[in-house]
């Protein structure tokens, strides 16, 4: 089955600075990769994905790059700022009916003012 | 739009006791559905999903069940916690075409097994 492996485990940054969570997959066939954001106590929150038919993909200051020859993916993040102190998972999945997610195992962003 | 919601927000329980959450989605009909665990400091762990009405599909062996009875209405049961049940329990729902396939998460369950 798909394995999805994150690094790092917690990242610091000062404010400003941009950040990089980068995720690896091991099923070729993954089609899907979405990014998740979560706040102490709260739901994980949707914040960006992409699909296989494309590299790149922005929205403001977050963007997600694909490597499908790696088998790699990455979280960008620029001018960061406290509010995106959080922990952040990625995941993969491999079928577009029925979206069986599997899950990294998260990434503890601190950025410091 | 579409809401997804979950009841109850924290339960505290001992050992042994049954247990029953609820997790309902709106505005949207025939939802692929998900229960997951999150242990404290830990990622996500798929237990049920359900593509349909009475359909359930188990991910982990464990003394936990769940069941579909309406559209979109999907529970969580134990008949006996145990103190490893502990966890933050998310219910999650997708569509089933492009337009609606991003996976959302309900606002949780913080169960407590004392």
């Amino acid at each position: 089955g798909e394995n999805v492996e994150q690094h790092p485990s917690t990242l610091s940054v000062q404010e400003g600075d941009s950040a990089v969570i980068k995720c690896t997959y091991s099923d070729s066939a993954s089609n899907y990769f979405p990014w998740y954001k979560q706040e102490l106590g709260k739901r994980p929150q949707l914040i960006i994905d992409i699909r296989s038919n494309v590299g790149e993909k922005k929205d403001q200051r977050i963007a997600v790059t694909l490597n499908k020859t790696a088998k790699h993916f990455s979280l960008h993040i620029t001018e960061t700022q406290p509010e995106d102190s959080a922990v952040y998972f990625c995941a993969a999945s491999t079928n577009t009916g029925f979206q069986k997610l599997v899950f990294g195992t998260g990434t503890r962003l601190l950025v410091s003012p | 739009s579409q809401t997804i919601h979950q009841w109850p927000a924290t339960l505290v329980q001992p050992v042994g006791s049954p247990l029953s959450l609820e997790c309902t989605v709106e505005g949207t009909s025939n939802p692929n559905l998900y229960w997951y665990r999150q242990a404290a400091g830990r990622g996500l762990q798929l237990l049920f999903y359900s593509v349909g009405i009475g359909q359930i599909s188990s991910e982990v062996p464990q003394n936990l069940s769940a069941s579909r009875p309406q559209d979109r209405q999907f529970i969580l049961s134990s008949k006996k916690l145990l103190l490893s049940d502990s966890g933050f329990y998310l219910c999650a729902w997708s569509g089933k075409t492009a337009r609606v396939y991003e996976q959302y998460f309900g606002p949780g369950t913080r169960l407590t097994v004392t």
